[in-house]
C-alpha cells in the first residue's frame, strides 16, 4: 500500500525554540495532508488540512501562527511547531490522500517533548 | 455536522474469540467508512473500510458490515490473536469529504 514517511519520529526540544516535522508521501502524489495531534489515550484531533499549493485551513482553536503549516510540493508538507512550549508536547501525526480519493494513509507519527 | 460514536472503549477477548466493535454516524450523507488499527506510539494503519453501496465486506480475518438505514457500521474480527490488540478507530467521512473519528477502542486478546 501507499507509504507515508514522517520525520522526525520523536524530537526534545527547548522551550522557546521551533522545531519542524515533515510528512512525505513516498509513492503518491498527496493533493491533501492533514495534521492532527493525539494525546494519550484519546483520539485523533484534526488540526489542519493542507492542500499543495495553497494556506492551510485550520481548525478551531488551532493557533495558525503557532502551528505553521507549509504544503511546498505533491509530496511534502512540514509543521512548524513555533516556539514551543511543555503544554505542546504531544503525538503529532500527518495523513494523506491521493486526488479525491477516499482512502487516507498515515505517517507513523512524531513524538515532541518540549522541556 | 457528522458525529461518530465509538464502542465499548475497552474490549476484552479471549484469544480465539471474535471480537465486534460498533460506531453509529449523524450524517445520512456520509459514504465512506474506514477502520484503523493504531498501536501504541505509532501512527494508524488502514484495516478495511466500506462504502456506503455495499452492506458488508471481509479481508480474510476482518469483516465490516454496514447498515445504512440504522446509520451503524461495525467491525468483526474472528479467531483473535495476540497481535491484534490495539486502539481501533472508525471513521466516516462527511459531506465536506473530511474524516470524523470515534474516540477509539482498545481491544485486549487474552492468552
Amino acid at each position: 500500500g501507499a507509504v507515508v514517511s514522517q520525520h522526525p519520529s520523536w524530537v526534545i526540544c527547548k522551550s522557546g525554540t521551533s522545531v519542524k516535522i515533515e510528512c512525505r508521501s513516498l509513492d503518491f502524489q498527496a493533493t491533501t495532508m492533514f495534521w492532527y495531534r493525539q494525546f494519550p489515550k484519546q483520539s485523533l484531533m484534526l488540526m489542519a488540512t493542507s492542500n499543495e499549493g495553497s494556506k492551510a485551513t485550520y481548525e478551531q482553536g488551532v493557533e495558525k501562527d503557532k502551528f505553521l503549516i507549509n504544503h511546498a510540493s505533491l509530496t511534502l508538507s512540514t509543521l512548524t511547531v513555533t516556539s514551543a512550549h511543555p503544554e505542546d508536547s504531544s503525538f503529532y501525526i500527518c495523513s494523506a490522500r491521493a486526488g479525491t480519493g477516499n482512502t487516507i494513509y498515515f505517517g507513523e507519527g512524531s513524538w515532541l517533548t518540549v522541556v | 455536522g457528522e458525529n461518530v460514536e465509538q464502542h465499548p472503549s475497552t474490549l476484552s477477548v479471549q484469544e480465539g474469540d471474535s471480537a465486534v466493535i460498533k460506531c453509529t454516524y449523524s450524517d445520512s450523507a456520509s459514504n465512506y467508512f474506514p477502520w484503523y488499527k493504531q498501536e501504541l506510539g505509532k501512527g494508524p494503519q488502514l484495516i478495511i473500510d466500506i462504502r456506503s453501496n455495499v452492506g458488508e465486506k471481509k479481508d480474510q480475518r476482518i469483516a465490516v458490515t454496514l447498515n445504512k438505514t440504522a446509520k451503524h457500521f461495525s467491525l468483526h474480527i474472528t479467531e483473535t490473536q495476540p497481535e491484534d490488540s490495539a486502539v481501533y478507530f472508525c471513521a466516516a467521512k462527511d459531506s465536506n469529504y473530511q474524516l470524523i473519528w470515534g474516540a477509539g477502542t482498545k481491544l485486549i486478546i487474552k492468552p
